[in-house]
């Protein structure tokens, strides 16, 4: 079984900062993808950002991008210019091609301070 | 599309009650999960669907669980009976192929 694993349970970082969340995983598998999703109080699961694995490139979507590391099965989060909206759970997530259901990480919880 | 829309957004209910959960998935979606979040769990995949038929129930936690596609536009998760241990937030999630999971807004179940 897959399993994902976010090591930080709470970040805090000041406005317009960077920050980077930690996820790693654990697969035998060699081609999946990786998600990073955003649980802001409001409850809604927003995805920020996916990264495929058989690219090498590393995702970008405007002020969040990921630091893809597949030899060493890391999958941080970079967020930029840190914004008090950004302040929610973080959730790493995992699926392979063939598995559509995700695995999804404990959670980092976000806090943006002005 | 209005996304994917679950009911109620909240629910409270005594142990030993039945519990219905309802979602309405992303039309021309064919694959709609059902999903926990706890506390001490994190996000846990319950059981998931594919062009209306079950493919992976293993999550279900035990018999008092049961979920439903009719059709491809609804899904029911049901709970009977209720316990305490069962409170939680219920996400309802639809994809297809070409795209990743969507997520509906969650239930909160409180089970007292």
């Amino acid at each position: 079984a897959q399993t994902v694993t976010q090591s930080q349970p709470e970040m805090s970082v000041q406005e317009a900062e960077t920050v980077t969340l930690s996820c790693t995983y654990d697969t035998s598998e060699s081609d999946y993808y990786l998600f990073w999703y955003k649980q802001p109080p409001s409850r809604q699961m927003i995805l920020v950002i996916r990264q495929e694995a058989y690219k090498q490139q590393n995702a970008t979507e405007n002020r969040f991008s990921v630091n893809f590391q597949k030899a060493a099965k890391s999958f941080s989060l970079k967020i930029s210019d840190s914004q008090l909206g950004d302040a929610a759970m973080y959730f790493c997530a995992y699926r392979t091609p063939s598995g559509y259901a995700l695995n999804f990480g404990k959670g980092t919880s976000l806090l943006v301070t002005p | 599309d209005a996304g994917v829309i679950q009911s109620p957004r909240h629910e409270v209910t005594e142990m030993g009650q039945e519990v219905t959960l309802r979602c309405k998935p992303i039309s021309g979606h064919d694959y709609l999960f059902w999903y926990r979040q706890t506390m001490m769990r994190g996000l846990e995949l319950l059981i998931y669907f594919n062009n209306n038929v079950p493919i992976d129930d293993s999550g279900m936690p035990e018999d008092r669980f049961s979920a439903k596609m009719p059709n491809a536009s609804f899904s029911t998760l049901k709970i009977q009976p209720s316990e305490p241990r069962d409170s939680a937030v219920y996400f309802c999630a639809s994809s297809s192929y070409f795209t990743e999971a969507f997520f509906g807004q969650g239930t909160r179940l409180t089970v007292v």
